[in-house]
């Protein structure tokens, strides 16, 4: 079955990058989407890519796709302490119907 | 603001009984979905409509159950309700419920159930 995997916990210092990696298993995956989930908080989409694009760029954040070996990864540039918050990755499939797989989540602290 | 409304926020409810979660989605969105997330299942999709009709069903127990009315608004009915049930409930929607299509998601309704 679907299976989305990433690294529980990052912990990086305000002005560096951030990096969060995914690697997923479904090959049919059409597109791919990056979460953000504050403290008591819902789930705020931050981007996504289609499977058959390499890099998108928004702002602060990279999206990488590796679809060879099923790797995603967020850079988030200048990280700030806002930033602090659990990333989730999702894939979704190409069944027709738009559901999506996420992975258990990173958590990204921020220190000053 | 996702646009997606999600009530209550906030349940208490004891074991065996049945509670009702309410989504309206975004304005022009006719894909509706339910997920739960807890600690140790993470986020789990549940089930997903589309104008009034089920499209897609996933982890969802027979003691829940789900409609979308004609009015798109949605509702997660959850019975016999048990410990492990707790959770937060997320209602998400999108414009045609086809990849691709953007799904936005609601802040939850927290239920615990005592």
């Amino acid at each position: 079955g679907e299976d989305v995997e990433q690294s529980l916990f990052l912990s990086v210092r305000e002005g560096d990058s951030s990096v969060i990696n995914c690697t997923y298993t479904d090959s049919s995956s059409t597109y791919l989407y990056w979460y953000k989930q504050e403290p008591g908080a819902g789930l705020q989409l931050l981007t996504y890519i289609f499977s058959n694009m390499d890099m998108k760029q928004d702002q602060r954040l990279t999206v990488l796709l590796n679809k060879k070996d099923k790797h995603l990864s967020l850079r988030i540039a200048d990280t700030q302490t806002g930033d602090s918050a659990i990333y989730f990755c999702a894939e979704e499939g190409d069944s027709g119907y738009s559901t999506l797989t996420f992975g258990k989540g990173t958590m990204l602290l921020v220190s000053p | 603001d996702s646009g997606v409304t999600q009530t209550p926020k906030h349940l208490i409810t004891a074991t065996g009984q049945r509670v009702t979660l309410r989504c309206s989605p975004r304005s022009g969105d006719l894909s509706v979905y339910w997920y739960q997330q807890s600690l140790d299942q993470g986020l789990q999709f549940l089930i997903q409509y589309y104008n009034g009709e089920e499209r897609a069903k996933g982890n969802i127990l027979e003691r829940f159950s789900a409609q979308q009315f004609p009015d798109l608004h949605s509702e997660l009915n959850l019975s016999s309700l048990e410990l492990g049930d707790s959770a937060l409930y997320f209602c998400a929607s999108s414009f045609q419920g086809s990849p691709g299509n953007t799904i936005y998601f609601g802040e939850g309704s927290w239920l615990t159930v005592v």
